[in-house]
């Protein structure tokens, strides 16, 4: 089991680019989340989905879209990109019930707009 | 919203000291995760607590949840350099389904 992969590991945009986020778990989670974490501080949720074809918004979604096509991957889209949206990006991904509902991690994406 | 707040931000302590970071949630949680982050790295899941009152332990770590199921703590005993790294206290309320909102976090540094 790999767990949780995000592609690219690092990435610096241009003010107003656009580019995707890559997450895939090989798990068969149902449950899938993107969140942001500023440096030194907690993580913000920006977008969940609960499996294929559902997706819902967090604490912070402006200025980003998701989808889930499969229950193994789901992009994060940044539009026209800001530099307030410079941060450390992480995919996760959990169980649906049972047991402890632990969210596993992927390693992270860092992301410089600027 | 909901909100959780967690003490303190930093904490810098000598290998040896305990260690302790307290969490508090606005509402009553149904359940409250622990994870532990190491510099440069990802969120690392520690432990669940879901009753109130519940203390489970991990080696010398001591978890703790509220009667209220408002506040949580960690508390480390003898620190060792390895324990280096920030400290996450997560809420789940009844009423949010799958989500989890984050503390912003205790970073901790031990000195050897």
């Amino acid at each position: 089991n790999a767990g949780v992969t995000q592609t690219p590991k690092f990435r610096i945009l241009k003010i107003g680019q656009s580019m995707t986020l890559q997450c895939t778990q090989d798990m068969n989670h149902n449950y899938m989340y993107w969140y942001r974490q500023d440096p030194g501080m907690g993580l913000k949720l920006i977008y969940y989905s609960v499996g294929a074809g559902i997706t819902d918004k967090g604490e912070v979604p402006n200025g980003y879209n998701v989808s889930r096509s499969t229950t193994e991957d789901f992009p994060l889209r940044l539009e026209l990109a800001a530099p307030s949206q410079t941060s450390v990006y992480f995919c996760a991904s959990r169980f649906t019930s049972g047991g402890y509902n632990e969210q596993f991690f992927g390693p992270g994406t860092r992301l410089t707009v600027l | 919203g909901q909100q959780v707040m967690q003490i303190p931000q930093y904490q810098h302590v000598q290998e040896g000291e305990d260690f302790t970071t307290y969490c508090n949630s606005s509402t009553t949680l149904s359940n409250i995760q622990w994870y532990k982050q190491r510099p440069g790295g990802h969120p690392v899941f520690l432990i669940q607590l879901v009753k109130s009152g519940e203390v489970k332990k991990q080696k010398r770590l001591t978890f703790q949840f509220g009667e209220a199921k408002k506040n949580s703590s960690l508390h480390i005993t003898a620190t060792q350099t390895t324990d280096v790294g920030t400290y996450f206290c997560a809420g789940r309320q009844e009423t949010s389904g799958s989500r989890l909102t984050f503390g912003e976090g205790t970073q901790l540094t031990v000195n050897p």
